[in-house]
């Protein structure tokens, strides 16, 4: 019975490196959320995306930040030349692609936990 | 655009006691709203959520939430608070696209 499995857990990156974020989904779903958490704040949304599609991703810095969902495997975040400020937890959350199904709350993972340095 | 407020960034109670965590909300349409908690380095853990129905959602570890159209709150409460309950706890608004918005969060400190 997995939930939301992400990772890596925790990541170390210098300043200029890529970090790839990586977030398998509930069992049945197929919609993907990606939400990033600086320290003392909340969660802001980043990117909705269903398989091989990206559905809005009007949270998403214009620069560096992409995502994808391939038809096989997991939702990828990546962050190219992270910078100090790119430092966070990021969330990625899922639901179910049946509306009947879709209870509307989304399913969490424990985060990916990004220190660049 | 929806929005969702949390006043308190800390909310401070006494083992035993009532516990009340204020959520205020703006959207257009109807609501659907949830409550979030957050251990720390963990994840969010869904508690409830209003989507239609009675104004008084119950949901996990003995927390209910009160919905108030005319004051267009969800407050997040408890009729005894537990140590165990330490945690930041997430109010968020559901948004046309099935995302959730969320608001700042409140840091709840259960006193033993």
């Amino acid at each position: 019975n997995a939930g939301v499995m992400q990772n890596p857990r925790h990541l170390v990156r210098r300043r200029g490196q890529e970090a790839r974020l990586r977030c398998s989904p509930m069992k049945g779903h197929s919609h993907v959320y990606w939400y990033r958490q600086l320290p003392e704040e909340g969660l802001k949304f980043m990117v909705y995306l269903q398989k091989e599609n990206i559905i809005d991703e009007s949270g998403m810095p214009k620069e560096r930040f992409s995502a994808e969902f391939p038809k096989e495997g997991p939702s990828i975040l990546r962050i190219q030349q992270v910078v100090r400020g790119d430092s966070a937890a990021y969330f990625c959350a899922s639901s179910p692609e049946a509306v009947q199904k879709n209870t509307g709350e989304l399913f969490f993972g424990e985060g990916s936990r990004l220190t660049v340095l | 655009a929806q929005s969702v407020a949390q006043p308190e960034d800390q909310v401070n109670v006494a083992e035993g006691n009532p516990l009340t965590v204020k959520c205020t909300y703006s959207v257009s349409g109807n609501p659907y709203l949830f409550w979030y908690v957050q251990y720390p380095n963990r994840g969010l853990q869904f508690l409830l959520k209003y989507i239609t129905g009675d104004n008084l959602v119950k949901g996990s570890y003995g927390f209910e939430a009160e919905f108030n159209k005319s004051q267009t709150s969800f407050h997040l409460k408890k009729p005894s608070a537990l140590v165990s309950d330490s945690a930041l706890y997430f109010c968020a608004v559901r948004g046309p696209r099935r995302q959730l918005t969320f608001g700042s969060g409140t840091q709840l400190t259960v006193l033993p």
